[in-house]
């Protein structure tokens, strides 16, 4: 048990709905982080938040939008996916404002089926 | 592009047999190194935190050592127990952009008993 918790754990989607992912940390930090991890990829960095301001976009694309209301909350919404966006999400979170001196704290993830 | 490579990608091991692995990375606006443990259906879980050239850091039988002159670090463990088989991912961030680590693809680590 890290402190951060991920719903849904598995979610299929088609290429045409709307969905959400939630990621809730309970160890107080202060930034927060949605990766992507594809097959047979290293984990990649899509947001990052810091006081629940967006400091970081890794030129993703608009069909994810992150959200993130408070510093213990983080949204992932979903629209209009592709079949490569299949993947595993893993949201994080780190005491400090996101600084890379910080250890990541880290979700389950949601393995995420596009169909 | 910022390049983490680990080595090698796989790898297994007896029951008490000592064992490492190489993460390397970009020397140069050197920030810091991470090394997780990443087991089959849990979360990723932090190991170290590197930050200085030279630094040699411990938890249990597993250790790591950094040299940011040559861009490598070396995770060891001593020992090897079933309980060690997980992917060992490193990451790195440079001056650049504190708030980003970028990852390695990991080396997965099998403990057989």
């Amino acid at each position: 048990e890290t402190g951060v918790t991920q719903t849904p754990r598995h979610l299929v989607m088609g290429m045409t709905n709307k969905k959400s992912l939630k990621c809730e940390q309970h160890l107080g930090h202060n930034a927060m982080y949605w990766y992507k991890q594809s097959a047979k990829k290293p984990l990649e960095l899509m947001f990052v938040y810091s006081l629940e301001e967006r400091v970081e976009n890794n030129s993703v694309p608009s069909r994810f939008s992150p959200e993130c209301p408070n510093s213990s909350h983080l949204f992932l919404h979903l629209h209009t996916l592709q079949p490569e966006d299949s993947a595993l999400y893993l949201c994080a979170s780190s005491q400090e404002k996101g600084q890379g001196l910080d250890e990541q704290y880290f979700g389950p993830g949601t393995r995420l089926t596009v169909t | 592009i910022l390049n983490v490579e680990q080595s090698p990608q796989s790898l297994h091991v007896q029951e008490g047999d000592s064992t490492n692995f190489t993460c390397s990375f970009p020397s140069s606006n050197f920030y810091a190194l991470h090394w997780y443990r990443w087991e089959t259906a849990k979360s990723p879980e932090a190991l170290f935190v590197m930050t200085l050239n030279g630094d040699e850091k411990k938890k249990g039988r597993i250790s790591a050592t950094l040299n940011t002159k040559e861009g490598y670090s070396y995770l060891y463990i001593k020992g090897s127990q079933p309980e060690d088989s997980a992917t060992y991912l490193c990451a790195f961030s440079s001056g650049g952009s504190n708030y980003k680590l970028t990852f390695g693809k990991g080396t997965l680590l099998t403990v057989n008993p």
